[in-house]
């Protein structure tokens, strides 16, 4: 099965410095990579997502680079802001009978200090 | 607004009990998803299901079982609880198809097995 690596498991930066978290992952069958943002007592909610006939998608302050060929995909947030605090997940999914079934990495816990 | 709901926010049973929990979508969902969360591990999926009364096993299955009699409702049995099974439980549901493969997340149940 698919297995995702996270890195790194806690990042700390100061308001307004940019933050990256990267993914790594193992089936070259994965297509669809989405990052998903959890803040403390909250679900995890979609920040942003990837396929992989795409090679960077930004959506303002947040951008999403895939690298198929080496099976990497990395989230950067420029110009953090305290609400910026929270876990982000990375997920690898394929399409398996039509259904995207989503593997998820460890979890990174951004902390930005104001 | 999409809404996935799970039936209890906290709940604490003991060893050897049987633990029903119990997941809701009103999107109409095809795909159901209950999910494991630990420090430091992430989310792991534990069952999924792409139609009622299907279930596929994900990475942890052993201990659990699901069920699925309605497409809108999605239910994960703990047959003989167990103290190493105490953590937040977390539910999802998504679309079938390529073209909205977001996961929608209820709010999590922490049990506690006691």
């Amino acid at each position: 099965g698919e297995n995702v690596e996270q890195h790194p498991s806690t990042l700390s930066v100061q308001e307004g410095d940019s933050a990256v978290i990267k993914c790594t992952y193992s089936d070259s069958a994965s297509n669809y990579f989405p990052w998903y943002k959890q803040e403390l007592g909250k679900r995890p909610q979609l920040i942003i997502d990837i396929r992989s006939n795409v090679g960077e998608k930004k959506d303002q302050r947040i951008a999403v680079t895939l690298n198929k060929t080496a099976k990497h995909f990395s989230l950067h947030i420029t110009e953090t802001q305290p609400e910026d605090s929270a876990v982000y997940f990375c997920a690898a999914s394929q399409a398996s009978g039509g259904s995207y079934i989503p593997t998820f990495g460890r979890g990174t816990s951004l902390i930005v200090h104001p | 607004d999409v809404k996935v709901t799970q039936s209890s926010r906290y709940l604490v049973k003991r060893t050897g009990e049987k633990v029903f929990l119990e997941c809701v979508q009103d999107m109409d969902h095809e795909n159901m998803f209950w999910y494991r969360q630990d420090p430091g591990l992430g989310l792991r999926l534990i069952y999924f299901s792409y139609d009622v009364k299907m279930k596929e096993k994900g990475d942890i299955p052993e201990g659990y079982s699901v069920s699925r009699e309605k497409k809108e409702r999605f239910s994960l049995i703990l047959e003989s609880a167990s103290t190493n099974q105490t953590s937040m439980y977390l539910c999802a549901s998504s679309s079938l198809g390529q073209s909205n493969t977001e996961a929608f997340f209820g709010q999590g149940t922490r049990l506690t097995v006691v």
